[in-house]
């Protein structure tokens, strides 16, 4: 099926375990991103990633890491899960950096305890 | 830290009102701004934009009026209906040296329309 896919869509997990996160798309865009929404903080970018193997930190990186190795991929990875890493995660791709919007995948629901 | 302010944080409308959202802005690296609406478990999907050539944008129910020299932009949804229940997001470029261009999102308002 033709766009952007995230999973799973719920997750549980402990403290201290990693946990990886997959967004795939399947329009060939060449920018992908990975946002946090929280109640009250909106949507904010960890991660974005211009072109495979070119990845850059957003305005909220820390614990996370992010890879590129093919276009159409860009899975985001939580190397040590704490509890202020509970959110819901959204994958974004465009064919620009943002002039002409972003399509969203559904979403990842991550729970820390 | 750039930021793009929204409010209100959550509106109640009857059934036929116009809800008006409004975002303010700082500086952006190029002129466009988007909205998105949001269903519950849904990611947010592109709504209508604006580039400030013009003042105002118009598609179907929604509207979207500029400011420039304010440096605000508003949503307005004419004859609401409770299909328009959600969560609306404005957006602005950035323009911070790593992340220039890239969208920074309001807060969110959620809307509640009343049958």
């Amino acid at each position: 099926d033709a766009g952007i896919t995230q999973s799973p869509r719920y997750k549980i997990t402990e403290t201290g375990r990693q946990v990886t996160l997959m967004c795939h798309q399947t329009w060939s865009h060449s920018y992908m991103f990975w946002y946090r929404q929280d109640l009250g903080h909106g949507l904010r970018l960890i991660y974005y990633s211009a072109a495979a193997d070119i990845t850059d930190k957003g305005e909220v990186p820390d614990g996370y890491v992010v890879s590129r190795s093919k276009t159409e991929n860009f899975p985001l990875t939580l190397e040590s899960a704490t509890r202020s890493q509970t959110s819901v995660y959204f994958c974004a791709s465009s064919l620009t950096g943002g002039q002409y919007g972003y399509t969203f995948g559904s979403g990842t629901r991550l729970t820390v305890v | 830290q750039q930021q793009v302010k929204q409010s209100p944080q959550s509106l109640i409308v009857q059934k036929g009102g116009i809800p008006i959202i409004n975002c303010a802005y700082e500086n952006t690296a190029f002129d466009y701004f988007p909205w998105y609406q949001q269903f519950p478990g849904k990611g947010p999907a592109l709504l209508i934009a604006i580039r400030p050539d013009v003042s105002e944008k118009k598609e179907g129910r929604f509207t979207i009026s500029f400011n420039k020299s304010a440096k605000q932009f508003s949503l307005h949804i004419m004859d609401s209906q409770p299909g328009d229940s959600a969560t609306y997001f404005c957006a602005a470029p950035r323009t911070s040296s790593s992340n220039t261009g890239k969208l920074i999102f309001g807060q969110g308002t959620t809307l509640q329309v009343k049958p």
